[in-house]
């Protein structure tokens, strides 16, 4: 059981390039979300997916696309990086109370 | 909207010593409350969690957290602090009532980092 898994664990993009992380959980969860962490902000919603099938924006959507592929899989895509969006993103999932957090993906747009 | 206050940036404390992390939140219902660590580096782990009932709640590595709905907070507290509990921490809000269409989504804090001098 190895919970919620992002790769990759670390990129480095130029501006104007696209690229796709990806996020799978296996505890069968319905509900999965991106966030991204910087510093003295905590962490924001991008996106989210209560159930497969459906995607919703959260706080920070612009530049941000997703995809819920199946009940396993939830992907974020940058069509055109900025570096405002150098960050660290978080995938999670939830049993309805409670999220779990992959490992996260460092990205840098330079 | 939900908003969450953690209004100390960093803290420092001395290996062994008590320590207590402050949480503030805005919201109309009832909350389900979170605590989540991150050690440097890696995700976030849950410490524990509020949903009703006994308002002292126990988590892991020692920690325990107290729901006071009159003053809208949830403070983390570990009676003795280890080298190891250096990270930052993170307090969380959700809705109490789960909302199938639109999730169950979180809205942090600006986390607390912690520093522990040996």
């Amino acid at each position: 059981n190895a919970g919620v898994t992002q790769t990759p664990k670390f990129q480095v993009l130029k501006t104007g390039q696209s690229m796709t992380l990806q996020c799978a959980q296996d505890m069968n969860h319905n509900s999965m979300y991106w966030y991204r962490q910087d510093p003295g902000m905590g962490l924001r919603l991008i996106y989210y997916s209560a159930s497969e099938g459906t995607t919703d924006k959260g706080e920070v959507p612009n530049g941000y696309n997703v995809s819920r592929l199946n009940k396993r899989e939830f992907s974020l895509r940058l069509e055109s990086a900025a570096p405002s969006q150098t960050s660290v993103y978080f995938c999670a999932s939830t049993d309805r109370s409670t999220q779990y957090f992959g490992p996260g993906t460092r990205l840098t747009v330079l | 909207a939900q908003s969450v206050t953690q209004p100390d940036i960093h803290i420092t404390v001395s290996e062994g010593a008590s320590l207590e992390l402050r949480c503030n939140y805005s919201y109309g219902a009832t909350p389900y409350l979170f605590w989540y660590v991150q050690s440097p580096g890696q995700g976030l782990q849950l410490l524990l969690k509020y949903f009703s009932g006994d308002t002292l709640v126990q988590g892991i590595k020692g920690f325990e957290a107290e729901f006071k709905r009159s003053q809208s907070s949830f403070n983390l507290r570990k009676p003795s602090v280890h080298w190891s509990d250096a990270a930052e921490y993170f307090c969380a809000v959700a809705s109490g009532v789960w909302i199938k269409a639109a999730g169950n989504k979180l809205t942090f804090g600006g986390g607390t980092r912690v520093l522990v001098k040996p």
